[in-house]
């Protein structure tokens, strides 16, 4: 059974670090694509990145600049860094699996605010 | 950026009557290759999207066969024949040609 969950802070404050986790049983990173996508009330779904099944990564360059996206095989998890937070990252993050985004997380909500 | 251009904003439909969805990309979403990548999502309330329709027209494992998508290179479709109650959340569609990927601003499906 394909499960993916996001863990994440919850509450960041502006220009700190965001860091969430995707944890995945049921199939292997090193068989798919793991995507990030969050959801905002100002711009709706927006697609942050990817990494691939062979480990490199491809960003939106909306966020290129601060956001960095990583793994660890061995744990079946996938990792989402995003830096210099701004009010506006307040939303749902979510990790979906593969190109086509088959399956998703539950999504992990964050708000930015002091 | 390719924008995904979503009408209409909301539909209201009667359980068992259909409905239909439009999406419009910037650019044409057909690849060399042939295949046409836009693809459609349904958020139900509550719940983090999931995929019903991929490269246009392929339904996606265990979606109904009352869900189906159709267009050209611009221009697409997503209908809903025999509408049930639980067909009810916000649609998106989304284009995987290229970087970024991007996707509509959603249609939101509700019951009469």
């Amino acid at each position: 059974q394909v499960q993916l969950k996001e863990t994440g802070p919850g509450l960041v404050q502006p220009t700190q670090t965001l860091s969430i986790t995707c944890t995945v049983s049921g199939f292997s990173l090193t068989s798919y694509y793991m995507q990030w996508v969050r959801q905002t009330p100002g711009k709706g779904l927006e697609w942050m990145g990817f990494i691939r099944s062979g480990g490199s990564t491809e960003y939106n360059s909306e966020f290129k600049s601060r956001l960095s996206i990583s793994r660890d095989t061995s744990k079946n998890q996938v990792f989402l860094k995003m830096n210099s937070l701004k009010t506006e990252d307040t939303g749902v993050y979510y990790c979906a699996r593969d190109w086509v985004m088959d399956a998703w997380g539950q999504g992990a909500s964050v708000t930015v605010s002091s | 950026d390719i924008v995904m251009t979503q009408a209409p904003l909301s539909v209201s439909v009667t359980p068992g009557e259909s409905a239909s969805i439009s999406c419009r990309s910037s650019k044409s979403l057909l690849h060399s290759n042939g295949i046409t990548y836009v693809y459609w999502y349904l958020q139900k309330p509550g719940k983090s999207p999931q995929l019903l329709i991929y490269r246009m027209s392929n339904l996606a494992s265990g979606v109904p066969d009352r869900f189906s998508g159709s267009g050209s290179e611009t221009d697409f479709t997503l209908k809903i024949s025999r509408v049930e109650a639980e067909d009810v959340g916000i649609y998106y569609c989304g284009q995987l040609l290229e970087n970024p990927l991007t996707f509509g601003s959603g249609t939101k499906l509700e019951i009469k």
